[in-house]
């Protein structure tokens, strides 16, 4: 069974940082490329970062660039997210998300269940 | 970036009902379309993938549809279960971006 699990998450102040872990189990991480999904409290989804299962595909969100970091560890079928200068507009709830692909489609099919983030001081 | 505009962003239907939903994408993105259904606290689930193709374990009462930069998310007999935000995705290219959500409740 596919299982994602999100940790890390919690209170920070602005301009601290936090780093978000996911702990995939079920499937060959290595196999996969892994997104981070954010929600803000009452909002819509928002796709926050990608990486392939080559380091050499990282893409972000114009509203994290420069400050959040996606990085992957195979050999422990781990997700992170290295958040740094947080601001009060990056408080959510944080997801991880499997990529399933093929040549005429990407999505994401499986999700953890998330990880609470609050920025306020 | 491509702007997915989502409507209705809500709408009440009955048990038995069927319910469209659309998404229009603000340039081409071929079939790169997902939909995902939302209940309140918990993670989305994945609907459809390639804009019409199910997801598996998702009921056949789900369908997707394109015609160029527009698509639709059909319920065929809305059931209890199915009272939820539903959420198209296009992943044509970075930055992915949602609609911003369409929320079915209860009439």
């Amino acid at each position: 069974e596919v299982q994602l699990v999100e940790s890390g998450g919690g209170l920070v102040k602005p301009g601290e940082s936090l780093r978000l872990s996911c702990e995939a189990s079920g499937f060959t991480f290595s196999g996969y490329s892994m997104t981070w999904v954010r929600q803000a409290p009452g909002k819509g989804l928002e796709w926050v970062s990608y990486i392939g299962t080559s380091t050499f595909y990282i893409y972000y969100a114009d509203s994290v660039k420069g400050r959040f970091t996606i990085s992957r560890d195979n050999a422990q079928s781990s997700l992170f997210l290295q958040m740094n200068s947080v601001r009060p507009e990056d408080s959510a709830v944080y997801y991880c998300a499997r990529v399933s692909d093929d040549l005429d489609y990407v999505s994401q099919d499986y999700w953890g269940q998330g990880t609470l983030v609050t920025v306020s001081s | 970036d491509i702007q997915m505009t989502q409507s209705p962003s809500s709408l009440s239907a009955s048990v038995g009902d069927r319910v469209t939903i659309t998404c229009r994408a603000s340039q081409t993105i071929s079939t790169f379309l997902n939909w995902y259904q939302q209940k309140p606290g918990k993670a989305p689930k994945l609907l459809l993938y390639g804009a019409s193709s199910l997801q598996r374990g998702v009921p056949s009462r789900f369908s997707g549809s394109a015609s160029g930069t527009d698509f639709t998310l059909t319920i065929s007999s809305l059931q209890p279960e199915d009272f939820a935000t539903y959420s198209c995705q296009q992943t044509y290219s970075y930055p992915w971006t949602f609609g911003q959500g369409t929320k079915v409740e209860i009439k």
